[in-house]
């Protein structure tokens, strides 16, 4: 099956910084979404982006299809970013996760 | 709009019963999918159900199965229950299956 591979695992910013997270993939897709999962653990939609840019607010993402991965910019962190980034694709119908970023904004 | 609803949201069980999870999906959505979602690991993929069809299955036991109703709402359910099956598990609904997702708050099950 496919692989996809989510860096740094862990990341400690204090408020105010930028990070940017990265989502490698093996194979071709036909989607790729971004989610933020909270502390009661609901999936929150960030963005859907098979190709191409996004922006929204202080987040950004950028997939390169061809070069199989995607990036998520965040910029200005808030504590309120906290929590684990997922990004998953779909190669047939079925969204295939990674691992996942912790992310702990510090005040 | 309603978002997807999920229910119950906690439910406590012990080895080898039997539960029932249920999913509503976004109106107008005609595709249902399930994930189970360990501590510490992203979701994995249980079933996908596309007008009232079976189009997918993950890797896990036929102790799971699962349905989706003509309203397009989803029943999952596990028998014979281990302690390893204590997760959360998420809802997924899309227009298409293939479409953007949008997942549930979960249903966290606890086997003891």
């Amino acid at each position: 099956g496919i692989q996809v591979e989510q860096s740094p695992p862990d990341l400690i910013l204090q408020e105010g910084a930028n990070s940017t997270l990265r989502c490698n993939f093996s194979d071709s897709v036909n989607n790729l979404q971004w989610f933020h999962q909270n502390p009661w653990g609901q999936l929150i939609n960030l963005f859907y982006i098979p190709s191409g840019t996004k922006q929204n607010g202080r987040l950004s993402a950028t997939t390169v299809a061809t070069e199989r991965y995607s990036l998520l910019y965040i910029s200005s962190s808030q504590t309120t970013d906290s929590g684990v980034y997922f990004c998953a694709v779909t190669p047939g119908y079925e969204l295939n996760f990674g691992k996942g970023t912790s992310l702990l904004v510090t005040p | 709009d309603a978002g997807v609803t999920q229910s119950p949201t906690h439910l406590i069980k012990t080895r080898g019963q039997q539960v029932t999870l249920r999913c509503s999906p976004i109106s107008g959505h005609k595709s249902v999918s399930w994930y189970q979602q360990v501590l510490g690991q992203g979701p994995q993929f249980i079933f996908q159900y596309y007008e009232k069809e079976e189009r997918g299955r993950g890797n896990f036991p036929d102790r799971f199965s699962a349905r989706q109703f003509p309203n397009y709402s989803s029943e999952l359910n596990v028998n014979a229950l281990l302690l390893g099956d204590s997760a959360l598990y998420l809802c997924a609904s899309s227009l298409m299956g293939n479409t953007e997702a949008f997942f549930g708050q979960g249903t966290r099950l606890t086997v003891v």
